[in-house]
């Protein structure tokens, strides 16, 4: 099973600082990395998938990096929307696995 | 635009069996993969099952393989989960998640229905 290890857990930061979260495969998954946000009470919503393609509709301000155990979501400038939990999620092997979550919340 | 809307859930004893229904519209439902996804109160995510378009591709994680059933029925536009021999750790939100063959397969989501698994 691959597991993925997301950091920090939570990130403290004010509207229009840049968000930088990362999340560490325990082996190579190529670049079959999403990241997915989550806000209260709501499902998750894709943002990137394999590692750098934006979903459709998702503002510019997000973008992924990485490759094969290294992945980073960053968020350029947070808007006061983007404050929510944020999963990554590999698609390489079974069984399908999640991070464990880095929460994003208002400085 | 694409709609999933879980429904079956609610409180059942340990042991006992609910059956979860996902009705898909907005999208070409029999091309798409399908899968279960939970989340437990507080915590994170959980893949438990996954269905190819056409259902001849089916898996699942191991907590609940031989208790869990996934299929679907695409003239009807809708997925399925029949969860048997139900225990306390499967108390949680379930999504259903659509996603396109060969890529992403989370791309939607449902709203979620919860599962209480108590006595």
């Amino acid at each position: 099973e691959v597991i993925l290890t997301q950091s920090p857990a939570t990130l403290s930061l004010s509207p229009g600082e840049r968000a930088t979260l990362s999340c560490r495969a325990s082996q190579s998954i190529s670049n079959y990395l999403a990241w997915y946000q989550q806000k209260p009470g709501q499902a998750p919503r894709l943002l990137i998938y394999d590692t750098s393609n934006r979903a459709t509709g998702i503002p510019a301000r997000f973008s992924g990096s990485g490759s094969g155990t290294d992945f980073t979501l960053t968020i350029s400038s947070l808007e006061p929307e983007d404050f929510a939990v944020y999963y990554c999620h590999q698609r390489t092997n079974w069984p399908l696995t999640f991070g464990g979550g880095t929460k994003v919340e208002i400085k | 635009e694409v709609q999933l809307v879980e429904s079956g859930g609610g409180l059942v004893q340990p042991g006992g069996s609910l059956r979860l229904s996902c009705a898909a519209s907005g999208f070409t439902f029999s091309s798409y993969t399908m899968s279960w996804v939970r989340q437990a109160l507080g915590k994170g995510l959980e893949w438990i099952s996954f269905i190819s378009s056409s259902g001849d591709d089916i898996y699942y994680t191991d907590s609940v393989k031989g208790r869990f059933t996934i299929s679907r029925d695409n003239a009807k536009n809708s997925l399925y989960l029949q969860m048997n021999s139900l225990r306390d750790e499967d108390t949680a939100v379930y999504y259903c998640a659509s996603g396109i063959p060969g890529v992403n397969p989370f791309d939607y989501w449902g709203q979620g229905t919860l599962v209480t698994v108590s006595s």
